[in-house]
């Protein structure tokens, strides 16, 4: 398995407060996602990274921001959370095209 | 933003039958890949395909990328009840995102 971790697993919060997501990877890939995952949507990808401090946006990137400070940490801020933002996050990681997912955070938005 | 269709949506079949499920997509893609998801975790990779017409196994999965590159299909021969879970294509333009498939959701029955 692809060595990737992230915390928290699961996370319940209210409305208005600031959420950080941390994906962390031991392998050295040059790429790492963040995804969201709701029932009839599938995977949309929220904010990607190609490099240290290299990000884009994904399609669904309003009311999220990322940064990449070392090649091995990958963080999801949710600025003010909404109910909207209730979902499954996924970490994935790559160096060319194969896409190794995490296991998830399960974020709940009161 | 853009999803590819995989078909069927769900699929209900007796332990030992043959699986084949599809995706396609309105353009086309350089690599086709092919995840499963068990609740509760996170994606995994089954296949990678990067050339058109190009058959790869693993074990009792088996996939292609089509011909038009449009394409992909992903059979799974004498089911087994751990074959449960949720089934995804994922396809890439060009090395650094994908494009998910809606998802095919698998169950086996004894």
């Amino acid at each position: 398995d692809a060595g990737i971790t992230q915390s928290p697993r699961h996370k319940v919060t209210e409305t208005g407060t600031p959420v950080t997501l941390r994906c962390h990877q031991t392998e050295n890939h040059r790429y790492m996602y963040w995804y969201r995952q709701d029932p009839g949507h599938g995977l949309r990808l929220i904010h990607y990274s190609y490099g240290v401090k290299d990000t884009d946006k994904g399609e669904v990137s309003d009311g999220y921001s990322v940064s990449r400070s070392k090649t091995e940490d990958f963080l999801l801020t949710l600025e003010s959370a909404t109910s909207s933002q209730t979902s499954v996050y996924f970490c994935a990681i790559s160096d060319v095209n194969e896409q190794f997912f995490g296991p998830g955070t399960r974020l709940t938005v009161l | 933003g853009q999803q590819l269709n995989q078909s069927p949506q769900s699929m209900f079949i007796q332990e030992g039958e043959d699986v084949s499920m599809n995706c396609t997509s309105s353009s086309i893609f350089n690599t086709w890949l092919w995840y499963k998801q068990d609740p509760g975790e996170g994606p995994v990779l089954l296949i990678a395909l990067y050339k058109a017409g190009e058959l790869t196994s693993n074990g009792r999965l088996t996939a292609q990328f089509g011909i038009t590159r449009k394409d992909s299909f992903l059979n799974i021969s004498a089911s087994i009840p751990s074959d449960v879970g949720i089934y995804f294509c994922a396809g890439s333009k060009n090395t650094d995102k994908l494009i998910f498939g809606t998802g095919t959701r698998l169950q086996v029955f004894p």
